[in-house]
């Protein structure tokens, strides 16, 4: 079974720039999480998705991070325009729509602001 | 609330047993999770357990939760160099089993 998958692995911008990075869940997964994990601390919730809708996105900064999951499979997350304080690893997960307890992680993009 | 606490860095021998210790804050989590981090690489669940369980055992690992303390602790038995790595706990928040809460995680060092 694959993995999730993210790309880019890496990625460097200069502040005020865009970016944006891509999510494919496991097959099957209706459930798809995007978490920030600032250097030296744990992973936050920024938004998750149950098919294309948003159940839980509090966290996430709408002034200048958007999401989508236009088809409910594939998610992409954006920043624009990016901050320093944005450099954090971006992990995606999925997990089965009734098996929230289990939820498989991406290897992440690590974004580096400067 | 939701907080969760950790201890930041444990440095054991190779041989000996590993105790993580994490301390939460939500009372109605309903389940509480041990993820692992190596270097580069995205996480990956160790084990959880359910709110109403005690312990929780699975090969070298024991998971014991004292509800009424709200701490939770990571065993692990005969640690290897392989583990090696960051330890997070996280806990389930309420209103949405969905949405883990970390702590900042503990660099478990094995020394040979």
């Amino acid at each position: 079974e694959a993995g999730v998958a993210q790309s880019p692995r890496y990625k460097i911008i200069e502040k005020r720039q865009s970016v944006a990075f891509w999510c494919n869940p496991i097959s099957g997964h209706a459930t798809l999480y995007w978490y920030q994990q600032i250097l030296g601390q744990g992973p936050k919730l920024l938004i998750q998705f149950q098919n294309n809708g948003v159940v839980d996105d509090s966290q996430l900064p709408k002034d200048r991070f958007s999401a989508e999951r236009l088809k409910g499979v594939d998610s992409t997350l954006k920043i624009q325009p990016a901050k320093l304080e944005d450099s954090a690893v971006y992990l995606c997960a999925s997990s089965l729509e009734d098996r929230p307890d289990t939820q498989y992680f991406g290897p992440g993009t690590r974004l580096t602001v400067l | 609330g939701e907080d969760v606490e950790q201890s930041l860095f444990l440095s054991v021998r190779e041989g000996d047993s590993s105790v993580i210790n994490c301390t939460y804050t939500d009372s109605s989590s309903t389940y509480l999770y041990w993820y692992k981090q190596e270097p580069g690489a995205g996480l990956q669940l160790l084990t959880y357990i359910f709110s109403n369980m005690d312990m929780k055992q699975d090969q070298r690992l024991t998971v014991l939760l004292n509800k009424k303390d709200k701490h939770l602790s990571l065993r692990i038995a005969d640690t290897q160099t392989g583990d090696s790595a960051i330890y997070f706990c996280a806990e389930s928040s309420p209103s949405n089993t969905g949405k883990l809460i970390f702590g900042q995680g503990t660099t478990l060092q094995v020394k040979p």
